[in-house]
């Protein structure tokens, strides 16, 4: 029952490095998303998709890409990252966006330095 | 203002107590509600959904109140494994896609 699995799970980058987070759901799933969380903040979404093939913006959209070529997969990428990136990032999926319970992966802890 | 606003607590509370939690939200045209538990340093899961009817699920009563805009937690009987921080989620289901996350609310419960 793996559920909805995040890689990696810590990594420090420096200044400018990219990276790219992999978030992978076996649910079967339609709609997937990237959250970040920050200290009182709380979670607020980059990217999001409601199928294979399509992404959209959220709240906080800026300096990150994503991209849904398989179902069961959904990419957030960081092309040139900053330390106001520095954040816990979680992956999401769920069946519909209404009234369906959202399935987190365990979260990466990114530091950007 | 944020759209979901919630007291950040920490409530610190002795085992067997009853603690409510509220949770305001500024969109009228939020049409979904959900209580969520996090765990220090873990994911998200979902608690309970929260209906208009009310709803209750053991020592969980979750209520809405759509006039006034707020939804409540209502936890019974606490243990200690309730300890944890408390998410309120709001969702706008028509005429685009947005799900607005509480930043929490921090429950200790002592013995």
């Amino acid at each position: 029952n793996a559920g909805v699995t995040q890689t990696p799970k810590f990594r420090v980058l420096k200044t400018g490095q990219s990276m790219t987070l992999l978030c992978a759901q076996d649910m079967n799933h339609e709609y997937m998303y990237w959250y970040r969380q920050d200290p009182g903040m709380g979670l607020r979404l980059i990217h999001y998709s409601v199928g294979e093939g399509t992404t959209a913006k959220g709240e906080v959209p800026d300096g990150y890409n994503v991209s849904r070529l398989k179902k069961q997969n959904f990419l957030l990428g960081l092309e040139s990252a900053a330390p106001s990136q520095t954040s816990v990032y979680f992956c999401a999926s769920s069946f519909s966006h209404t009234n369906t319970e959202a399935f987190f992966g365990q979260g990466t802890r990114l530091t950007v330095v | 203002r944020k759209e979901v606003e919630q007291d950040p607590g920490p409530f610190n509370v002795p085992e067997g107590a009853t603690v409510a939690f509220n949770c305001t939200y500024s969109n009228s045209a939020s049409q979904s509600f959900f209580w969520y538990r996090q765990d220090c340093r873990k994911e998200p899961k979902l608690l309970m959904s929260v209906y208009s009817s009310g709803n209750e699920d053991g020592r969980f009563t979750a209520q809405l109140n759509r006039a006034s805009q707020y939804i409540s937690l209502l936890i019974r009987d606490s243990k200690l494994s309730d300890s944890a921080t408390y998410l309120c989620v709001a969702v706008m289901g028509t005429g685009g896609f947005k799900t607005i996350f509480g930043a929490g609310t921090r429950l200790f419960v002592k013995a």
